[in-house]
C-alpha cells in the first residue's frame, strides 16, 4: 500500500531562511505525490503535485519539490520563508481503494513556524 | 460560489442529537470524499463517491451516514455521536477520481460533541 512519512512534526525557521519539509514515500509502483498546505481554520490547498512528467516540480507561493526515486523522497523547499508561510503542511500519495478509484493517503503533517 | 463549500462551518451537538453536514462542489467534478481530521492524527478517509455511487466506506461507524444525491452535493448525516467524534470534517472533490488528479477541499465543519 502506498504511504508517506513526514519527518518532523514541527519545523521552525527564521524569516528569510530556507524552508525544508521532508517527506518519504513507500510505493510499489511509480507514485503520484502531492503537497498541501492548511492555514488555521481552513481546508487544504494544493501546493504542487508530482505526476512523473518532471522530477523538479514548481508550485504556488514559491514552493518547489524534487522527486528522488533513489531516496524515495519528495521534500518541499522554499528559498526564503515569509511570515505568511506559517501553516500546516501535508504530504500525500495517491493509492487505490479496495473497490474502485483512488484516494489520497496523507502524512501526519508538519507545522511550520516562521519567526521574525 | 466557487470551489468546494461546506455548511455549517461550526456545529455543536449533544450525543442524542441528529444533524447533517452539507458539501457542495462547483467544479464539475464527479468524485467526492469525506475526511475526518482529529488533533494529532493523520487525515482519515471516511467515504468516497464516484458518479454518485459509494465506492468506499472506510470502516466508519454507522452513526455516520453519507448521502450523495448528485455529483455536486454530498451530505454526512450524524446521529448519536460520541465525544471522540469531535473533529474537523473535510469534504473534497476530484475529477473522475483518477490516481493523478488532485483533490480540492472545502473549509471544513468544526464539530464538537458534548
Amino acid at each position: 500500500a502506498q504511504s508517506v512519512t513526514q519527518l518532523g512534526s514541527h519545523v521552525s525557521v527564521s524569516e528569510g531562511a530556507l524552508v525544508l519539509l521532508r517527506c518519504n514515500y513507500s510505493s510499489s509502483v511509480p507514485p503520484y505525490l502531492f503537497w498541501y498546505v492548511q492555514y488555521p481554520n481552513q481546508g487544504l490547498q494544493l501546493l504542487l503535485k508530482y505526476t512523473s512528467a518532471a522530477t523538479l516540480v514548481k508550485g504556488i507561493n514559491g514552493f518547489e519539490a524534487e522527486f528522488k526515486k533513489s531516496e524515495t523522497s519528495f521534500h518541499l523547499t522554499k528559498p526564503s520563508a515569509h511570515m505568511s508561510d506559517a501553516a500546516e503542511y501535508f504530504c500525500a500519495v495517491s493509492g487505490p481503494l479496495a473497490n474502485s478509484g483512488y484516494a489520497l493517503n496523507f502524512g501526519k503533517g508538519t507545522s511550520l513556524l516562521v519567526t521574525p | 460560489e466557487t470551489g468546494v463549500t461546506q455548511t455549517p462551518r461550526h456545529l455543536v451537538m449533544g450525543m442524542t442529537n441528529k444533524k447533517s453536514l452539507k458539501c457542495e462542489q462547483h467544479l464539475g467534478h464527479n468524485a467526492m470524499y469525506w475526511y475526518k481530521q482529529s488533533a494529532k492524527k493523520p487525515l482519515e478517509l471516511m467515504f468516497v463517491y464516484n458518479f454518485k455511487e459509494q465506492t468506499e466506506n472506510n470502516s466508519v461507524p454507522s452513526r455516520f451516514s453519507p448521502e450523495c444525491p448528485n455529483s455536486s452535493h454530498l451530505f454526512l448525516h450524524l446521529h448519536t455521536l460520541q465525544p471522540e467524534d469531535s473533529a474537523l470534517y473535510l469534504c473534497a472533490s476530484s475529477q473522475d477520481g483518477l490516481e493523478m488528479n488532485e483533490q480540492f477541499f472545502g473549509p471544513g465543519t468544526r464539530l464538537t460533541v458534548l
